[in-house]
């Protein structure tokens, strides 16, 4: 069956350093992976979306990489802050949806400490 | 722009008792989905629509769950004879099906709490 996985274990860093989150899925052929941020009690906003012939996206202290091969993607955050605490998600769009539907991994927290 | 609405944010219950959800989307987007988030899990899909017509549900959305999107603009997600299990966040999201990259645009979510 399709699965996605992310590190259900919290990621604590130190503000300054580069957090990097981990994304993996099976059995799913995903023309896109998209990265989106989820405060507490709040709905989740879109962060970066990137394609399966793309190897890596930056959008300022943002970076995602997508392996097709490993089945992987990393996203990374660079010079972390305070602020970047929060409830990272990824979500797969499958290759052959026409509905746009996503489906989410269970997402990862990440906690920046001054 | 206002956004992803939804209404109400909390919604207190009995079991046994209705509830329903309303979500206003971004007025452009023909597409609407409405997502079940518990805690420490990411949204699980439930049900999708393009303009009024409801093109998929699924099996986590039992007979007692309802979604209408009347004239293809606001939706609700209605839950009758409620559960406890059925406690969580109720996400809705929208999105243009002319963009073929499924970006979603989030509300900030309606939780319901069934004592």
């Amino acid at each position: 069956s399709q699965k996605i996985e992310q590190n259900s274990e919290a990621l604590n860093i130190q503000e300054g350093k580069t957090a990097t989150l981990t994304c993996n899925y099976t059995n799913y052929s995903p023309a896109y992976l998209q990265w989106y941020r989820q405060d507490p009690g709040r709905g989740p906003v879109f962060l970066l979306l990137i394609r399966e012939n793309e190897k890596e996206k930056r959008k300022e202290r943002l970076k995602v990489t997508f392996d097709t091969t490993l089945k992987q993607s990393l996203f990374h955050i660079t010079a972390s802050q305070p602020a970047d605490s929060a409830t990272y998600l990824c979500a797969l769009l499958h290759g052959s949806s026409n509905t746009g539907k996503l489906i989410f991994g269970q997402g990862t927290t990440l906690q920046v400490k001054p | 722009d206002t956004g992803v609405s939804q209404n109400p944010r909390h919604k207190i219950t009995k079991r046994g008792q209705n509830v329903t959800f309303r979500c206003d989307p971004i007025s452009e987007h023909n597409r609407l989905y409405w997502y079940r988030q518990t805690l420490g899990q990411g949204p699980e899909f439930l049900t999708y629509f393009q303009n009024e017509a409801q093109l998929e549900k699924s099996r986590l959305l039992s007979d007692r769950f309802s979604a209408e999107r009347p004239k293809g603009s606001f939706s609700t997600l209605e839950i009758q004879r409620t559960e406890q299990g059925d406690s969580a966040m109720y996400l809705c999201a929208s999105s243009f099906a002319g963009v073929r990259t499924g970006e979603l645009f989030f509300g900030e979510g309606s939780r319901l709490t069934v004592l």
